[in-house]
């Protein structure tokens, strides 16, 4: 079944920063790469995905991107806020007919 | 719209107990998921109901018992609780299943329910 690994397991930056969080995959038929945030004491939420017909994706100051030939794909945040720490988890699917599989998570602190 | 609701948010239970966890959902989505996080482990899927009135069983779906009540509520039963079965769990939904990738396959998180098995 479907692998995915995710680095780090902890960051730091300090405010105004970049942020990148990667993950590689193991199943070259997943396309379907979704990136959630979860907050203290409160479920993951979908802050962005990507499809494999595309690179690259961006939502004001988040982006994410994909190299299907290495399997790997990656969050990029920018000008990171306060409001940013919490823990990021990468997934990916096949879509059809399969579960969604999470990475282990990346604990993000965004020091002032 | 409360979204995906769970109860209850915390429980203690002693080795062997029952207990059933509750979601329901507003958004009139028709697959429903329960998930289990623990730490270092991100999240894996226990049990999935991709429409009302089936069920599938996950990645961890040993000692667990699942029932699709109706189309807005999904429970998850643990018959004889195990310390092992100490974890954080969370209910999702999603207006389609995964057989597809468009955003109808987003999939929604309730808050979580903290369950301790001493």
């Amino acid at each position: 079944g479907e692998n995915v690994e995710q680095h780090p397991s902890t960051l730091s930056v300090q405010e105004g920063d970049s942020a990148v969080i990667k993950c590689t995959y193991s199943d070259s038929a997943s396309n379907y790469f979704p990136w959630y945030k979860q907050e203290l004491g409160k479920g993951p939420q979908l802050i962005i995905d990507i499809r494999s017909n595309v690179g690259e994706k961006k939502d004001q100051r988040i982006a994410v991107t994909l190299n299907k030939t290495a399997k790997h794909f990656s969050l990029h945040i920018t000008e990171t806020q306060p409001e940013d720490s919490a823990v990021y988890f990468c997934a990916a699917s096949t879509g059809t007919a399969s579960k969604l599989t999470f990475g282990t998570g990346t604990r993000l602190q965004v020091t002032l | 719209n409360a979204g995906v609701t769970q109860t209850p948010k915390f429980q203690v239970l002693k080795t062997g107990q029952s207990m059933t966890l509750q979601c329901a959902q507003d958004m009139n989505h028709n697959s429903m998921y329960w998930y289990r996080q623990d730490p270092g482990m991100g999240l894996r899927l226990i049990y999935y109901s991709a429409s009302e009135g089936t069920t599938d069983k996950g990645e961890v779906p040993n000692g667990y018992n699942v029932s699709r009540l109706n189309k807005r509520e999904f429970s998850l039963r643990l018959e004889s609780a195990a310390p092992s079965q100490t974890s954080v769990y969370f209910c999702a939904s999603s207006l389609k299943g995964w057989g597809g990738t468009s955003p109808a396959n987003e999939q929604f998180f309730g808050p979580g329910t903290r369950l301790t098995v001493l």
